[in-house]
């Protein structure tokens, strides 16, 4: 069965300071992986996404990840925060099947806090 | 652009009451989703559709069921509501034309209260 690992619960930060939120991940074959924001009693929102081809992946709002399959890991980075960026973040796995889509699974989340 | 929308946004019921929450898609998605988010928790997958056909279940209890009707708009019925029914319950669509991590646009989501 997959399964994702967030190991931070919460994570605080300095605006202007560089960030990375860790993601493992465990599934068989290759996954296919997800970040999502969500801040307080909002919905998801898709961040960013990777399927397949180059494991650098360019997200919205100046996120982006890296697929790195030797350390099953899909940790998400971003070079400067703004405390706009505050928000609960899910790392999420998904598999493919011939029926088409399958579930997504999440990771227990990351709540990150922006210090001025 | 349209997104999914959810009603109603929140919901408060006594316990052992019944509660509908529904789901309209994105035009043109054919495959809905539904997860429960309890307090400080990481979404939970609870049944999905495609074509108005289940297509996986997840921990969805005996007490709850769903339908995708003709026009793919989808709602879960839930019924003898237990305290721990408490949660965010998100919908979510996506058009599953068997092409993998096709990607599941996520709605507001319904803040039901059991009391």
């Amino acid at each position: 069965a997959q399964s994702v690992t967030q190991p931070d619960i919460h994570i605080t930060v300095s605006e202007g300071a560089s960030l990375e939120l860790r993601c493992n991940y465990s599934y068989g074959a290759t996954p296919y992986l997800f970040w999502y924001v969500q801040s307080p009693g909002q919905g998801l929102q898709l961040l960013l996404k990777y399927f397949s081809g180059d494991t650098l992946v360019q997200g919205i709002k100046g996120f982006e990840a890296e697929f790195k399959r030797s350390q099953s890991s899909f940790n998400l980075r971003k070079p400067s925060v703004h405390w706009s960026d505050a928000a609960e973040y899910f790392c999420a796995v998904d598999r493919a099947s011939n029926f088409g889509n399958e579930k997504l699974t999440f990771g227990t989340g990351t709540r990150l806090t922006i210090i001025p | 652009a349209a997104g999914v929308i959810q009603s109603p946004r929140h919901l408060i019921k006594e316990k052992r009451e019944t509660a509908t929450l529904k789901c309209y898609p994105i035009p043109r998605h054919d495959t809905v989703y539904w997860y429960q988010q309890g307090p400080g928790q990481d979404p939970q997958f609870l049944i999905s559709f495609y074509e108005k056909m289940q297509s996986d279940k997840g921990s969805i209890p005996d007490r709850f069921s769903a339908q995708q009707f003709s026009d793919y708009h989808s709602e879960l019925n839930m019924s003898s509501l237990e305290l721990g029914d408490s949660a965010l319950y998100f919908c979510a669509s996506s058009l599953g034309v068997n092409l993998p991590g096709n990607e599941q646009f996520f709605g507001p989501g319904t803040r039901l209260t059991v009391l």
